[in-house]
């Protein structure tokens, strides 16, 4: 069964450093993986996706993703943290059957600090 | 503006009590889902939709109906709600490439 996982509650970082939040995944074939972003009282908001090509993935607001396959992950990365960045991040992958529906991992709540 | 539009926003009910939550696009998009939020665990797919008259189940259905009448609506209706669905309903359209989602419905069920 496709399935993804956060492995962190909760990632602090300071302003102006770089992140990384982690997602490993279990999926059969070629992967397609997504990361989301929520802010508070929010809906989710599309980050950035990889379907095929480069290993890394930009996207949104200075975000990217880089798919490792010999260690089936897609960590989301930022060079350089913001305190506007803190939110909570989810990894997702198509449900088996339909690329149309996503399952999403549990969530990482990034918070990052001045 | 363009978008995924959610009524209501907050919402109090007894349990045994039914509702719809309202779930509205502009986008032309033909899928259509809802999600709910609960904490530590994600979202969970409650029902997809790949069009108008056509509908399926996803993870965690059970307690929810949907019908999709037009491209534009997906209401979600709990005949009788349950503690156990106190949670936050988000409705999404689009595709694999790129979900709208509205921005939620906090559902408390007593």
């Amino acid at each position: 069964a496709q399935s993804v996982a956060q492995p962190e509650d909760q990632v602090n970082v300071a302003e102006g450093n770089p992140l990384t939040v982690k997602c490993t995944y279990s999926v059969s074939g070629n992967p397609y993986l997504f990361w989301y972003v929520q802010y508070p009282n929010r809906g989710l908001q599309f980050l950035l996706k990889y379907i095929t090509g480069d290993n890394l993935v930009k996207g949104s607001y200075g975000f990217e993703a880089e798919f490792n396959k010999s260690q089936t992950s897609f960590h989301l990365k930022k060079p350089s943290a913001l305190v506007s960045d803190s939110a909570l991040y989810f990894c997702a992958v198509p449900l088996s059957g339909g690329y149309n529906k996503l399952i999403f991992g549990a969530g990482t709540r990034l918070a990052v600090h001045p | 503006n363009a978008g995924v539009t959610q009524t209501p926003k907050f919402q109090v009910l007894k349990t045994g009590q039914s509702m719809t939550l309202q779930c509205a696009q502009d986008m032309n998009h033909e899928y259509m889902s809802w999600y709910r939020q609960d904490p530590g665990m994600g979202l969970r797919l409650i029902h997809y939709s790949v069009g108008a008259g056509i509908t399926d189940q996803g993870e965690v259905p059970n307690g929810y109906n949907v019908s999709r009448s037009t491209t534009e609506d997906f209401p979600l209706r709990l005949l009788s709600a349950a503690p156990s669905q106190t949670s936050v309903y988000f409705c999404a359209s689009g595709s694999v490439y790129g979900y709208t989602f509205g921005s939620g419905t906090r559902l408390t069920v007593v």
